[in-house]
């Protein structure tokens, strides 16, 4: 079984600068990724990035980016440049990956950090 | 382009009621999934389908039933709701191979009393 860890709760930034949102993981595959996606107050879930353990660097997609230790077990979401609608909850997940490396893509989900942007 | 639709966006049941979710995607996609979200936590899967004709259970299927009518429409039917499926259910759908990310419906908020 996997596991996905969020510990921050809440986590407060001010507005253009950077912020570190935490997520470990524990699974038992060798070959596994991580998704991270963002969760406004109006509820829909929005992706923002993703990156497999085969990947040689880290992923980026504009203002995101993606901190993945493996040794830490750790893939951390980096957002630079924070704006005032940054402001949400944001989950790391990680999908299932069946043996053979044909992933159903059902994914597991963390509790989630809500990210509050201040002027 | 519509994405994931779902319907209906609230509803309000009293318990031993049933009734259907019902979601549609028009990427295309083979894999669909229904998810709840309870206050203050992540999503938890409930039932999946990798394909046309298939169906599994995920992480909390009691108490939920679901039918892929074909390959754009998933739905989800509580036989007999009770208050603690009091939940935001959220639908989504993928390719099916290496990780695609999931697009999502904009979800179901449903009270049971």
């Amino acid at each position: 079984a996997q596991k996905i860890t969020q510990t921050q709760p809440g986590m407060f930034v001010q507005e253009k600068e950077a912020v570190t949102l935490d997520c470990t993981y524990d699974t038992s595959d060798q070959s596994y990724g991580l998704f991270w996606y963002k969760q406004p107050s109006s509820g829909e879930m929005i992706f923002l990035i993703y990156q497999g353990s085969y990947d040689e660097q880290n992923a980026t997609e504009g203002r995101y980016s993606l901190n993945f230790q493996k040794a830490r077990k750790s893939a951390n979401l980096v957002i630079s440049a924070s704006q005032l609608g940054d402001s949400a909850m944001y989950f790391c997940a990680m999908p299932y990956w069946r043996a053979g490396g044909t992933s159903y893509g059902k994914l597991t989900f963390g509790q989630g950090t809500i990210l509050t942007v201040h002027p | 382009n519509a994405g994931v639709t779902q319907t209906p966006k609230f509803q309000v049941l009293k318990t031993g009621q049933s009734m259907t979710l019902q979601c549609a995607q028009d990427m295309n996609h083979n894999s669909m999934y229904w998810y709840r979200q309870d206050p203050g936590m992540g999503l938890r899967l409930i039932y999946y389908s990798a394909s046309e004709g298939t169906t599994d259970k995920g992480e909390v299927p009691n108490g939920y039933n679901v039918s892929r009518l074909n390959k754009r429409e998933f739905s989800l039917r509580l036989e007999s709701a009770a208050p603690s499926q009091t939940s935001v259910y959220f639908c989504a759908s993928s390719q099916t191979g290496v990780p695609y990310e999931q697009y999502f419906g904009p979800g179901t908020r449903l009270t049971v009393t």
